[in-house]
Order: C-alpha cells, then structure tokens, then sequence
C-alpha cells in the first residue's frame, strides 16, 4: 500500500490569511487530488494533478491554488481563506495508474476560518 | 455537480442483518465503486463493478449494477457493529479523463448492537 499522509491533521486559522495544506506520497504515483468534504455535499473535487507540474481544476477550485513541483508532494493553498472554505479537505491517490481505478485515500485535514 | 445519489441518507438496522444501500448516476460509466468511511477517517476502497458487470462479491459484499437503470445497491449482509460507518458510491465516467472519480453525497449506516 502506499504510503499517505496528509499535513497537518487539524488548523485553524483566521480569515483573510494564507494557508497551504499538504499531501505526501511515499511511492511515485501519477495521480493525486484533493476534495473537499462537506455535510450534505459528499466530497467535491478541488484540483487533481496527473503528473510534476501538471494539475487542473476541478469542480470547486475558485479561492485555491495547488501546485506538484515532486511526484509525491501535491500541495493545496487557499490564497485569502474565507468562512466558507471551514472543511475536510481529503487528498486521494490512484495507485494503479488509472484515474478510473479505486483511490486511496489520506486521514484528511480538519481546517476552520475563524 | 454529483454524479452518484446514494438512498437512503440513513439506515440503522440491528446487528446480523442485511444493509442494502442504493446508488443512482446520470451519465455514461465505465466503472462504479464503493467506499466506506469511518467517523474521523478517511475513505477505504471497498469494491468496483465495470460497466460490463452485473454483480460482483467480495466477503459479506454484494454490489449489483444495472446500467439500463444507471444504478447500483451494495448489499451487506450479516451486518456487525463494526459495519457502521457512512458508504459512498464513486463513478468513473466512459471516456475516462484525469480528472477521476466522482462521488456522491454518502449513506450514513447505523448497525444497532
């Protein structure tokens, strides 16, 4: 299995300021993404990223930014963090090569916008 | 926007019998997947059914598909308390594309001891 792990585990953090989460793979998967989960949402794809310096938008990606510079690091930012960006943030490897195949998932990221 | 639906929102049946939980999409796949997610937890792989498939086991696991309805139930049976957690149906869209899975809003299962 590969290893994942997700920084830090919990923030809090105030409106306005910058904050950068972070996603770290230990085998050198192509694929990586992060969600967003949310009551009554399910999770909601943020960025994903399909290899170094490759990475796109996903569904609700207004007010973050990532950025892949290694294969194992996928890291998320909210430029201005905002009460409505209060969240689980998940970040998710495909471990077999395909984007279709099932994820592995990280413990997440507990973030609150006081 | 979600492509799975999962019904019910909740389900809380008591220890040692079957769960069954519903997932309906709206578009083309290629395949659908299961997950389950303990409180706190991030989400675990559980099964996928390709879109060629009608039904598939794995342990106390059953997942059905019927593509001319685009839906999907899993079946738990012999349900144990340690079964309670929420289950999440994932979609991989035909055509594929990097940008994966989608999932839908999740079943909250309850198993009462």
């Amino acid at each position: 299995d590969a290893g994942i792990t997700q920084s830090p585990r919990h923030k809090v953090t105030e409106t306005g300021t910058p904050v950068t989460l972070r996603c770290h793979q230990t085998e050198n998967h192509r694929y990586m993404y992060w969600y967003r989960q949310d009551p009554g949402h399910g999770l909601r794809l943020i960025h994903y990223s399909y290899g170094v310096k490759d990475t796109d938008k996903g569904e609700v990606s207004d007010g973050y930014s990532v950025s892949r510079s290694k294969t194992e690091d996928f890291l998320l930012t909210l430029e201005s963090a905002t009460s409505s960006q209060t969240s689980v943030y998940f970040c998710a490897i495909s471990e077999s090569g395909s984007p279709e195949d099932g994820y592995t998932f990280g413990s997440g990221t507990r973030l609150t916008v006081v | 926007s979600q492509q799975g639906e999962e019904d019910p929102q909740a389900l809380s049946i008591q220890e040692g019998e079957n769960a069954t939980m519903n997932c309906s999409y709206k578009t083309s796949i290629n395949n659908l997947q299961w997950y389950r997610q303990n409180s706190g937890r991030g989400l675990v792989h559980l099964i996928l059914i390709r879109s060629n498939e009608r039904e598939k086991h794995s342990g106390r696991l059953r997942v059905t598909l019927d593509t001319s309805k685009k839906s999907s139930s899993l079946l738990i049976t012999a349900s144990r308390a340690a079964d309670t957690a929420s289950y999440f149906c994932a979609t991989a869209p035909a055509g594929g594309g990097a940008d994966g899975l989608t999932f839908g809003k999740g079943t909250h299962l309850i198993i009462q001891p």
